[in-house]
């Protein structure tokens, strides 16, 4: 299995409130990615990022940023927590830009009240 | 109309027997395209890509319609260990990103 982790795996949180959550690799790949994924929709991509410190939105980037200042990890940050961002949270890692061949973490479930 | 389509079931199989479903896609400039699989409360993971020549991996078999714009999934001999959802995913270079659809449940049945 590729080497990604995901941290924390899951966690509660009230409205209002910051959450970051990790994406750690091992594998030394360039590309990744952060999905979110809701009952009812397909694997939505939220930010990518190409390299160290170059990043870029996704279909669904409102109320998130990121950040990658190192090729291991990348955050992804929910400035302020809302209810519409309670979801399951992948991680995902490729040898190349946009490639079909993802890695996926274990996910990150995530509830805010 | 939804860029990936998928029917999410679920399509209850009997053991040993052979299911099939398909992936609609609205693109047609779309280039690539993949099944996943994913268990319950797990990460995807890829099966499979889908060449134009359509292509089999032991028991399992995807077809391409460009015509049609759809993907296909075969499976033979259906094993309990194959009860998951399995997603379409199609990566078109006009959007220049993947696609994924919500998937298409499957219950194998002793």
């Amino acid at each position: 299995d590729a080497g990604i982790t995901q941290s924390p795996r899951h966690k509660v949180t009230e409205t209002g409130t910051p959450v970051t959550l990790r994406c750690h690799q091992t594998e030394n790949h360039r590309y990744m990615y952060w999905y979110r994924q809701d009952p009812g929709h397909g694997l939505r991509l939220i930010h990518y990022s190409y390299g160290v410190k170059d990043t870029d939105k996704g279909e669904v980037s409102d109320g998130y940023s990121v950040s990658r200042s190192k090729t291991e990890d990348f955050l992804l940050t929910l400035e302020s927590a809302t209810s519409s961002q309670t979801s399951v949270y992948f991680c995902a890692i490729s040898l190349g830009p946009h490639d079909g061949e993802l890695f996926f973490g274990e996910g990150s479930r995530l509830t805010v009240l | 109309r939804k860029e990936v389509e998928q029917d999410p079931g679920p399509f209850n199989v009997p053991e040993g027997a052979t299911v099939a479903f398909n992936c609609t896609y609205s693109n047609s400039a779309s280039q690539s395209f993949f099944w996943y699989r994913q268990d319950c409360r797990k990460e995807p993971k890829l099966l499979m890509s889908v060449y134009s020549s359509g292509n089999e991996d032991g028991r399992f078999t995807a077809q391409l319609n460009r015509a049609s714009q759809y993907i296909s999934l075969l499976i033979r001999d259906s094993k309990l260990s194959d009860s998951a959802t399995y997603l379409c995913v199609v990566f078109s270079y006009g959007n220049n990103r993947l696609a994924f659809g919500k998937g298409n449940q499957v219950v194998v049945i002793p």
